[in-house]
């Protein structure tokens, strides 16, 4: 059965410090691997990989995919307040063409 | 705002009742997804449609029955639920799979409470 794993369940944090979140996978066929932000309601998509050792970069945050280890990380350096949220990790496959596997969420609050 | 919107955005019903919940997509997007998320459970995909026409159904139960008139329009009827059945409901939209930018985006959510 396809799986998608996310450490730590949850996390806290003070303003400035540098936080690693991890996603791992057992899926048959992968595809992509994506990360969403949720902060009230709805899950905003932050970055989509498909190749190992690229890392994507917006601003504060970074991401890098490892297909032989199969995980990713999400890395936030110098956390905000505005950071605190739950952070989901999504598996896509070629075999199930619109099935996306959802990890439980690594949830991050930021103290000021 | 989203380009994914949802109504309402909170309900309570009673396990009698029948509701709808709707959403619309406002992305040109041509594959829209239900799912529900519990609390601490990962986001349980429930429909999905492409193209109008249903392409997935994860054993859901009869009581949630989908409707997709349009590429841009998806309802979810309700009918007897459960107690259980009380989560946030996402509406999500997306480009067809098997592109390079199929990422997924969603709506704010219904949150439903069944008395």
């Amino acid at each position: 059965e396809d799986k998608v794993v996310q450490s730590p369940l949850s996390l806290v944090v003070h303003e400035g410090d540098t936080v690693t979140l991890n996603c791992s996978y057992e899926v048959t066929n992968f595809r992509s691997l994506l990360w969403y932000k949720q902060e009230k309601k709805a899950p905003t998509f932050l970055f989509m990989l498909t190749s190992s050792g690229i890392e994507k970069k917006s601003g504060r945050l970074s991401s890098i995919l490892d297909k032989k280890e199969l995980s990713s990380i999400l890395n936030i350096t110098a956390t905000q307040t505005g950071d605190s949220a739950i952070y989901l990790c999504a598996v896509t496959t070629t075999s199930g063409t619109y099935k996306y596997i959802f990890g439980t969420g690594t949830r991050l609050k930021v103290l000021a | 705002e989203t380009g994914v919107t949802q109504t309402p955005r909170h309900l309570v019903m009673g396990m009698t009742n029948k509701k709808s919940l709707k959403c619309e997509q406002h992305l040109g997007h041509n594959a829209m997804y239900w799912y529900k998320q519990s609390a601490k459970k990962p986001l349980e995909l429930m429909f999905v449609y492409s193209l109008e026409e249903r392409v997935e159904n994860n054993s859901v139960p009869s009581r949630f029955s989908p409707e997709c008139p349009n590429s841009s329009h998806l309802f979810l009827h309700l009918h007897t639920l459960q107690p259980e059945d009380s989560a946030l409901y996402l509406c999500a939209s997306s480009h067809l799979a098997g592109g390079p930018y199929n990422e997924q985006f969603f709506g704010p959510g219904t949150r439903l409470t069944v008395l």
